[in-house]
């Protein structure tokens, strides 16, 4: 099984909502990232999770709150999220941060649009 | 820090053309990763292929080849006898050691093959 798996795959939610969006593998990678990229942008790291500890957060709003809560798993919640924060969310595994010499399997994203 | 360019914004091929996708990076780090993904319309970042900075070979996969030139800090992707279903942004990225797959992604280039 290497795939990456994302719910949902879209994902409408006004500003006063909180939402959770989820990621979960199967391949014994003990690295997991959130991604997001804006239309027509490259993706932009959010978060690094490894060993299911935060290991990078790259000045994110805290209106986003990434947890990992085991080896397989790795939310993202959501709360008075900005209009400006519509995008492609994108989970991404690899095998660990000491080997960035493999391959990063990348979920198919979730497309979330704040209204 | 790094950065990655990819200077084609967007290419546009008849069927069967050869095209080739600039990617130019910069880094200090004399250890790093070199990456391509091709994002389709439906979202996943798919892998096609990784080099590390001691590998100047170049490879070739199908219709796929790669050129890596230290000298010019080029990794330069071609596809030969490109096919519709070749049509996709392409990432060039770059990562270094124990950064596991935090990337730096080029701009992508969006590659349009028309029947």
């Amino acid at each position: 099984d290497t795939e990456v798996t994302q719910t949902p795959k879209h994902l409408v939610m006004g500003m006063t909502n909180k939402k959770s969006l989820k990621c979960e593998q199967h391949m014994g990678h003990r690295a997991m990232y959130w991604y997001k990229q804006k239309a027509k942008k490259p993706p932009e790291l959010m978060f690094v999770y490894s060993y299911e500890k935060l290991s990078i957060n790259e000045s994110v709003p805290s209106r986003f709150s990434p947890e990992c809560p085991n080896s397989s798993l790795l939310n993202l919640h959501l709360h008075a999220l900005q209009p400006e924060d519509s995008a492609l969310y994108l989970c991404a595994s690899s095998q660990d941060l000491a080997s960035p010499n493999t391959e990063a399997f990348f979920g198919q994203g979730t497309r979330l649009t704040v209204v | 820090a790094q950065k990655v360019t990819q200077a084609q914004t967007e290419i546009s091929v008849v069927e069967k053309e050869d095209v080739t996708l600039d990617c130019v990076y910069e880094t200090r780090d004399t250890t790093y990763y070199l990456f391509w993904y091709k994002q389709p319309p439906s979202g996943e970042l798919v892998f096609l292929i990784r080099r590390n900075s001691f590998d100047e070979q170049n490879e070739i996969s199908g219709r796929y080849s790669w050129n890596f030139q230290k000298s010019t800090s080029s990794f330069n992707f071609t596809i030969t006898a490109s096919q519709v279903v070749d049509s996709a942004v392409y990432f060039c990225a770059l990562t270094i050691v124990n950064y596991g797959q935090n990337f730096v992604f080029g701009p992508g280039t969006r590659l349009s093959v028309l029947p």
